[in-house]
């Protein structure tokens, strides 16, 4: 099944302790995005990824890092958490940021930083 | 910066009757995206349009977009419970940043 995967589903973690959200697609997809959805603000990209290698900012980086080293893993780390962390976050992908299509979203990945 | 806003923020709704969704985007974008999302779910891709004038329909969702005023609309037509959801429109650029409104929240009631 052609499928965005996220892992974990939830998460709490305490202030300070790095962590790592991993997520990966199995579609051959170029483009990968990190998004972070809290009530009333819709959905703020994070981070995204035109290709292997390739990674930008998107509007709030802050306090996050990503990699692509493999076409396929678009990992999110969070190396000191804080409390403003905490949300409900999305990986999303698609074959190719010239193409038409919509994004393919993962499950999610809720977060809670005490 | 591109700024995306949608109104209205929360829609009640009666069956069968039908309503619009407006979605404004602050600059020139490539593409115009509608995603739906139900409550504690993720997001599914409704619909992709790509230039000035396209219409696209899938059972009572029907979006279309006009470029030259950079509007989008949802229009729900006969709406039924089914639909409840939120539904996020969004715009891109081939450079990849992507921009999302805050959603609309429908509620259908009979």
């Amino acid at each position: 099944e052609a499928q965005v995967t996220q892992n974990p589903r939830y998460l709490i973690t305490v202030t300070g302790k790095k962590l790592t959200v991993t997520c990966s697609q199995n579609m051959n997809h170029e483009y990968m995005s990190w998004y972070r959805q809290d009530p009333g603000l819709g959905l703020r990209q994070i981070y995204y990824s035109m290709n292997v290698e390739v990674t930008d900012k998107g509007d709030v980086p802050e306090g996050y890092k990503v990699s692509r080293k493999e076409k396929r893993n678009f990992p999110l780390i969070l190396e000191s958490p804080s409390p403003n962390q905490t949300s409900l976050y999305f990986c999303a992908s698609s074959l190719g940021i010239d193409r038409v299509a919509g994004y393919t979203f993962g499950s999610g990945t809720r977060l809670t930083v005490v | 910066e591109l700024k995306v806003e949608q109104n209205p923020l929360f829609l009640s709704m009666q069956e069968e009757k039908n309503y619009t969704i407006y979605c404004n985007y602050s600059t020139t974008s490539d593409r115009l995206y509608w995603y739906r999302q139900d409550p504690g779910k993720s997001l599914e891709s409704l619909f992709v349009l790509l230039s000035n004038g396209a219409v696209k329909q899938e059972g009572r969702l029907m979006a279309s977009l006009d470029t030259k005023a950079r509007l989008s609309t949802l229009h729900i037509t006969a709406a039924v419970h089914d639909l409840s959801a939120t539904y996020f429109c969004a715009v891109d650029n081939f450079a990849g940043k992507s921009t999302f409104g805050d959603g609309t929240t429908l509620t259908v009631k009979p």
